[in-house]
């Protein structure tokens, strides 16, 4: 079993459409999670950062984090062409420099 | 965000050559850095982590000797691919993050260095 799952998808929705991305895990250890966008040929873009548990808003963005669930979440509001990409999720032990990366998941926003 | 600048962003390189990749953190001080590899439509595989100043851990089944790794300074870190062959043709990426504050900060990427060995 992965530390990080991550359906791979693809994931194909109507633009203006709510998108829900997810990832779960297996190390309790996990205190910091990150989502990632990555475009073809592009290296990730950060998107969210949240410590701990909780649920943090950035714009059409938001995430979640349930640690009693080991089950972390993306949501896109409105989603955009533009957020047509792969979208990876990441995590670390508090004290560990390595991150533990999800599949991604492949994303396309339909006009 | 933090900017991490990758150079070059693609190389195409003779087989039995050396490619060097740089990866600058421009405006924080990037304690660790991370290098990965990723084939197309998978997700990225950790070659190597470097702290500065020292030598760089590598991920089981990476060849420390073919994938040179340098963190001289805070700021760079560099790959340097020796003897390329096509088998190493891939997408590397570089990534950053700062430890100074205590404790962990996210994780910043470059843009990517596709290679090409022909």
């Amino acid at each position: 079993q992965k530390e990080v799952e991550q359906d791979p998808g693809p994931l194909s929705v109507p633009e203006g459409a709510i998108v829900s991305l997810n990832c779960t895990y297996s190390n309790s250890a996990f205190q910091y999670f990150m989502w990632y966008r990555q475009y073809s040929r592009k290296g990730p873009e950060l998107l969210m950062y949240t410590y701990s548990s909780g649920n943090k808003e950035d714009g059409r963005f938001t995430a979640q984090v349930d640690k009693s669930s080991k089950y972390i979440s993306l949501f896109i509001r409105d989603s955009q062409p533009s957020d047509s990409a792969t979208y990876l999720c990441a995590m670390s032990a508090q004290g560990a420099q390595k991150l533990v990366f999800g599949q991604g998941t492949r994303l396309t926003i339909n006009p | 965000g933090a900017v991490v600048s990758q150079h070059p962003s693609w190389v195409i390189c003779k087989s039995g050559t050396s490619v060097k990749i740089e990866c600058r953190s421009l405006d924080f001080q990037a304690t660790t850095m991370f290098w990965y590899r990723q084939f197309p439509k998978q997700s990225l595989m950790l070659m190597a982590t470097s702290n500065e100043g020292s030598k760089a851990t590598y991920e089981q089944g990476v060849e420390k000797d073919k994938f040179l790794i340098n963190h001289a300074s805070l700021t760079l870190s560099t790959l340097t691919v020796t003897s390329a062959h096509p088998e190493d043709s891939s997408f590397y990426i570089c990534s950053a993050r700062d430890f100074w504050t205590g404790g962990l900060t996210e994780a910043f990427f470059g843009q990517g260095t596709r290679l090409t060995v022909v």
